[in-house]
């Protein structure tokens, strides 16, 4: 157990339509990474809040987003889903944030039919 | 762009057999790490390397960073059913996030 949880595991889903993920990072972490992983693609980052705030961003889609709240929570939500949007998402949490293990949750396995 | 390669992508071997997984990459990371993954859960951390020409041991498993920290191998020694999962390498990136190769997958036959 890696300390780090989200919320659901599973989500299915329709074309078109609109979901939130959500993740509790470990005790005492300030960052939040998400992560999208497919079978063709593998592991891609998608944004990084640290302490509430953006730090970074990577291949992240226009109709997602994401926050962090001030307990620390974070949220991705992603809109309009499109049948490609099926994957796997993780997040992962670390103290600082830069160049720091990260420790991975469980994942949301989100199918969209 | 850093991008991470990892060989083979698909390994499938003998109980007591001997493997090696390999991640390689033009770009030079300041740091590599090795993850193994389970149907249905997150990566787990394996190891961290740092140093060019680094090598770690965990057990059955060997890893090594190699000099010009562009590449790094896991050796794994007598493979247990138990060490069947998806090894992920990932590096550095310049934002701070990780970069993972897209994996080997590993199934470990009794």
């Amino acid at each position: 157990d890696s300390g780090v949880t989200q919320t659901p595991k599973h989500l299915i889903t329709a074309t078109g339509q609109r979901v939130t993920l959500r993740c509790s990072p470990r005790s005492g972490d300030l960052s939040v990474y998400w992560y999208q992983q497919s079978l063709d693609q593998g592991l891609q980052f998608l944004i990084q809040y640290y302490n509430g705030e953006e730090r970074a961003k990577g291949n992240i889609l226009e109709r997602f987003s994401a926050q962090q709240f001030p307990d620390l929570h974070s949220e991705l939500n992603l809109s309009s889903l499109e049948l490609g949007d099926s994957a796997l998402y993780f997040c992962a949490s670390a103290v600082g944030g830069v160049q720091e293990t990260q420790y991975f949750g469980p994942g949301t396995r989100l199918l969209v039919l | 762009t850093q991008l991470l390669e990892q060989s083979p992508q698909f390994l499938s071997i003998q109980e007591g057999e001997n493997l090696t997984v390999y991640c390689n990459s033009s770009s030079v990371f300041s740091s590599l790490q090795w993850y193994r993954q389970e149907p249905g859960e997150g990566p787990v951390l394996l190891v961290t390397v740092v140093t060019g020409g680094e090598v770690k041991k965990l057990k059955r498993l060997t890893f090594q960073f190699g000099d010009a920290r562009k590449d790094s191998s896991l050796h794994i020694t007598a493979a247990q059913p138990g060490d069947t999962g998806l090894y992920l390498c990932a590096g550095a990136g310049s934002q701070g996030n990780l970069i993972f190769g897209k994996g080997t997958k590993l199934s470990v036959k009794p």
